[in-house]
C-alpha cells in the first residue's frame, strides 16, 4: 500500500516563525499536493508538483511556499507564520501526471499558531 | 474555488438504513471521485467515476454520475457504525486540478 507521511500530528508556533511542513511517500508518485482544510470550506489546494524541482500554485498560494528537492519530498513552508495558517494541513501524492488518477493522503498535521 | 459541492451538509441515520449525499459542480470534468474522511484524519479514495461512465459499484457503493446535470450521487447501502465519517466529492478536469468539495457529515446511529 502507498503510504505518505506528514512529519508531524500537532504542531504549535508563534505568530512570525517560520515553519515546516514535511510530506514524504513511498511509492515513487509523480505528483504531490498540499491541501488545507477548515470546517464548512472543505479542503482548498495551496500548491502541487508534477516533478522535481517543480510547483505551481493552487487556489490559496498567498503566505505559503514548497520544496521539492527529491520526487519523494514535498514540504510547505509557511515564511512567517500568522493566526490565520491556524488549520488542518493534508498532502497528498499520485501516481502520474495529468491522469486525475486518486490521491493519497498522509494523516494531516493540525496546525496552532499562537 | 468550490467545484464540487455535497448535499446535505450533515445526515443522521439509523444503522442499516441506506444513505444518499449528492455533489454538484460546476464545470466541465474528466472524473469525479469520492473520498471518505474518519475525524481529524486523512481522506480515503472510496471509488472513481469517468466523465463518460454513469454508474459505478464498489461493494455497498454506488456512484452515479449525471454529466447533463453536473451532478452525481453516493449511494451507501446497509449502513454500518463504521460508515460514521465525512464525505467529500472531488472533481479533476482538463486544468490538471483536483478540487474538493465541502462535504456531508455522516452519522449513522446505533
Amino acid at each position: 500500500d502507498v503510504k505518505v507521511t506528514q512529519s508531524s500530528r500537532y504542531l504549535v508556533k508563534r505568530t512570525g516563525e517560520k515553519v515546516f511542513l514535511e510530506c514524504v511517500q513511498d511509492m515513487d508518485h509523480e505528483n504531490m499536493f498540499w491541501y488545507r482544510q477548515d470546517p464548512g470550506l472543505g479542503l482548498r489546494l495551496i500548491y502541487f508538483s508534477y516533478d522535481v524541482k517543480m510547483k505551481e500554485k493552487g487556489d490559496i498560494p498567498e503566505g505559503y511556499s514548497v520544496s521539492r528537492e527529491k520526487k519523494e519530498r514535498f514540504s510547505l513552508i509557511l515564511e512567517s507564520a500568522s493566526t490565520n495558517q491556524t488549520s488542518m494541513y493534508l498532502c497528498a501524492s499520485s501516481l502520474m501526471s495529468g491522469s486525475g488518477e486518486k490521491l493519497f493522503f498522509g494523516s494531516g498535521t493540525q496546525l496552532s499558531v499562537l | 474555488s468550490q467545484q464540487g459541492e455535497e448535499d446535505p451538509q450533515a445526515l443522521s441515520i439509523q444503522e442499516g438504513e441506506n444513505a444518499t449525499m449528492n455533489c454538484s459542480y460546476k464545470t466541465s470534468i474528466n472524473n469525479l471521485q469520492w473520498y471518505r474522511q474518519n475525524s481529524g484524519r486523512g481522506l480515503v479514495h472510496l471509488i472513481l467515476i469517468r466523465s463518460n461512465e454513469r454508474e459505478k459499484h464498489s461493494g455497498r457503493l454506488r456512484v452515479t454520475l449525471d454529466t447533463s446535470k453536473k451532478s452525481s450521487s453516493l449511494l451507501i447501502t446497509a449502513s454500518r457504525a463504521a460508515d460514521t465519517a465525512s464525505y467529500f466529492c472531488a472533481t479533476y478536469s482538463s486544468a490538471s486540478k483536483i478540487i474538493f468539495g465541502s462535504g456531508t457529515r455522516l452519522s449513522i446511529r446505533p
